[in-house]
């Protein structure tokens, strides 16, 4: 069965640091993979997502940044966080592009930047 | 604007009763409709969908109606219990344009079911 994993649960960092957030997804192949954020009590934002290896596509400039090295494995990070950056960060995968069957997320990274 | 509206913040019924969750959209046309449950800190569970040409559609005690005409999708859950409460989330894929293939969520609905 497939399984996702995102790691760290919770991060707190300075403004200024650098962020690298991991997820890796097991038991498929060539899946479509997304970033979203959640703020405090607000609906899911799509930051970005990616169809393959090397794939980005940005839905929000901002400061941060994704890569896909490898074909499950999908990183958000920043070269310098923001107070803004804050928030519920969470992966996910699905099968084709817009989940005709469905998301399957994370369990998520709660960053609070200090 | 694209728009994805969940009508109720927070929902509140006693236990038995069936809880009905609406979700009305603005400048979409989607191919699909979703809905999905998260418990706080986690992340969403993807419940049900629901295809542009579907009009309804269930999964045990839950149920999902689709009104492209009206721009709605009403969601059940018949017999409701304490463990259904959580926030709800309504999320739609575009059938075209520049956004299409990507999920778009509504702000959630917050359930809570007493006993």
């Amino acid at each position: 069965s497939q399984t996702i994993h995102q790691w760290p649960a919770t991060l707190v960092q300075p403004v200024g640091s650098p962020l690298s957030l991991e997820c890796t997804v097991e038991g498929t192949s060539n899946p479509n993979l997304y970033w979203y954020r959640q703020a405090a009590g607000r609906g899911l934002q799509l930051l970005f997502y990616s169809v393959g290896i090397g794939q980005i596509s940005s839905e929000v400039p901002q400061n941060l940044s994704a890569s896909r090295p490898q074909d499950r494995q999908f990183i958000l990070s920043s070269k310098k966080l923001l107070l803004s950056d804050s928030g519920f960060y969470l992966c996910a995968w699905s099968a084709n592009l817009g989940g005709s069957y469905g998301y399957t997320f994370g369990s998520g990274t709660r960053l609070t930047v200090v | 604007s694209q728009k994805i509206e969940q009508n109720s913040e927070a929902l509140n019924i006693q236990e038995g009763k069936t809880a009905t969750l609406t979700c009305n959209y603005t400048n979409y046309s989607p191919a699909y409709l979703q809905w999905y449950r998260q418990d706080p800190g986690r992340g969403p569970v993807f419940l049900l969908l629901i295809r542009e040409n579907e009009k309804e559609k269930r999964k045990e005690r839950l149920k999902v109606t689709f009104d492209t005409t009206l721009k709605q999708s009403l969601f059940h859950i018949t017999a409701s219990q304490p463990a259904d409460s959580a926030t709800y989330l309504c999320a739609l894929t575009n059938a075209g344009g520049t956004s299409y293939g990507k999920l778009t969520f509504g702000q959630g609905t917050i359930l809570t079911v007493h006993p």
